[in-house]
């Protein structure tokens, strides 16, 4: 079945050490996510790409990079992961292009990677 | 700027009931999707259901459909006929439509945490 995948599921790093989370996709989707989701809150977003093109949200910290060596994964980096970084990390997928016919409105979610900072 | 609110922190019901989740949003757009999501425990998030606005009739999907009030911003999900399975946490979210191509972010409630009693 075509999915979106995420390594790990759970992921523990130290105070100020770099983590890189995974994710991958079979759907051939050219736009990919990832969210931020803190304990009993709406996922945040982080940042996308459209294909190639790298979006970031205003209020991203620049802790947070992003990686998309090809079309079907996607990496999140935080370079220096703080307390207030652990969180269920989401990737999501969606296709879009030209035209009122090509659906672009459903994003398709990873099971998400809960990283613990210690 | 989009906001979404969802009133109800936690709700339970008894197994075949009806229940009804709440939503409201507040935009200055015409032209946007609502949708429901659904996140069951340790799983991924996945689409229940979707509402374009510049459709009047209500969405229906099998025993889930909504209740969309655009003059009074809101979009409430009724689940029909309950069962275990959707024990969940379930976030109501908006994106604006484009007629073009390019994504635009969906802006989630915090959500709403269905319990399912047998």
């Amino acid at each position: 079945d075509a999915m979106v995948i995420q390594n790990p599921r759970y992921q523990v790093t130290q105070f100020g050490k770099p983590v890189t989370l995974s994710c991958s996709q079979t759907l051939n989707h050219n736009v990919m996510y990832w969210y931020q989701q803190k304990s009993s809150q709406a996922p945040k977003l982080l940042f996308h790409y459209y294909d190639k093109d790298f979006n970031n949200e205003a209020d991203t910290p620049d802790n947070f990079q992003s990686r998309r060596p090809n079309t079907s994964f996607c990496f999140l980096d935080i370079r220096s992961p703080g307390l207030g970084d652990a969180a269920m990390y989401l990737c999501a997928t969606s296709r879009d292009g030209q035209g009122a016919n090509y659906p672009s409105y459903e994003q398709y979610f990873g099971p998400g990677t809960r990283l613990t900072v210690t | 700027a989009q906001t979404v609110t969802q009133s109800q922190p936690e709700m339970s019901v008894q197994e075949a009931e009806t229940v009804t989740l709440s939503c409201t949003y507040d935009t200055s757009e015409n032209n946007y999707y609502l949708f429901w999501y659904k996140q069951p425990p340790s799983r991924q998030m996945i689409l229940v259901i979707r509402q374009e606005a510049y459709k009047q009739q209500n969405a229906t999907e099998n025993r889930f459909s909504v209740n969309f009030q655009k003059a009074a911003k809101s979009f409430s999900l009724k689940i029909s006929d309950s069962q275990l399975g959707d024990t969940a946490m379930y976030f109501c979210a908006f994106m604006k439509r484009r007629l073009n191509f390019g994504n635009e972010k969906l802006t989630f409630g915090t959500g709403t945490r269905l319990t399912i009693i047998p």
